[in-house]
């Protein structure tokens, strides 16, 4: 099975739409991360927590709002789609040197 | 500011080295790593260099200079399966990672 699971993996939503996007974890780690993915850019760190009562902006947070359920759960949700958050999001877990471990990618296009 | 250069592609043969360089201008450093990551797929670690010089695992090595924010992937007997993009990244202040854009390598035979 997955260390990190991302659910949905793809997903088609219209403008104004509220969506949510899941991820799980199994390596144990503290600290979750959200980036997206868009060509040319890299990836941009949108939200991160180190711990269950620890949540910090990203360099890309606006339009975006997180929340950390439990230790293996870091959610990331649109309250407003819009088409320019079209992209491909990523969860990440971390170990204590910052040694990403993604998940699969969820596909999002806002129509 | 903070910026991480590398270039946007490159193309080698099969059997070949090829170099990947990254430069990095950041506030704070506390570690580069290496991602590979092929087309729609997740990055998956490759490397991790803190301290000057060069790091070897297997056909891959990474070299890092701090004194002059460079950094370089080596890939060596190139295989096609290793045509993906290749992700430089610094732990920068904070504790925070910065990606660079990324560098698409094709293998060609």
């Amino acid at each position: 099975d997955a260390d990190v699971t991302q659910t949905p993996r793809n997903r088609i939503t219209k403008t104004g739409k509220r969506i949510m996007l899941e991820c799980s974890q199994t390596k144990g780690h503290d600290r979750m991360y959200w980036y997206r993915q868009d060509p040319g850019l890299g990836l941009r760190l949108i939200y991160y927590s180190f711990d269950v009562k620890d949540i910090n902006k990203g360099e890309i947070s606006d339009g975006y709002s997180v929340s950390r359920q439990a230790q293996a759960k870091f959610s990331l949700s649109l309250e407003s789609a819009i088409p320019n958050q079209t992209a491909l999001y990523f969860c990440a877990t971390s170990d204590l040197l910052e040694t990403q471990y993604f998940g699969p990618g969820t596909r999002l296009l806002v129509l | 500011g903070q910026n991480i250069d590398q270039p946007t592609e490159m193309t080698a043969t099969e059997g070949a080295i090829v170099q990947i360089n990254c430069t990095y201008q950041t506030s704070g450093f506390n570690g580069l790593f290496w991602y590979q990551q092929h087309a729609g797929e997740a990055p998956t670690f490759l490397s991790y260099n803190v301290l000057d010089g060069l790091e070897e695992k297997g056909r891959f090595s990474s070299f890092l200079s701090r004194s002059k924010g460079y950094s370089y992937l080596l890939l060596k007997e190139l295989q096609m399966k290793d045509s993906a993009s290749y992700l430089c990244a610094v732990r920068g202040g904070y504790n925070k990672l910065i990606f660079g854009a990324g560098t698409r390598l094709a293998v060609h035979p």
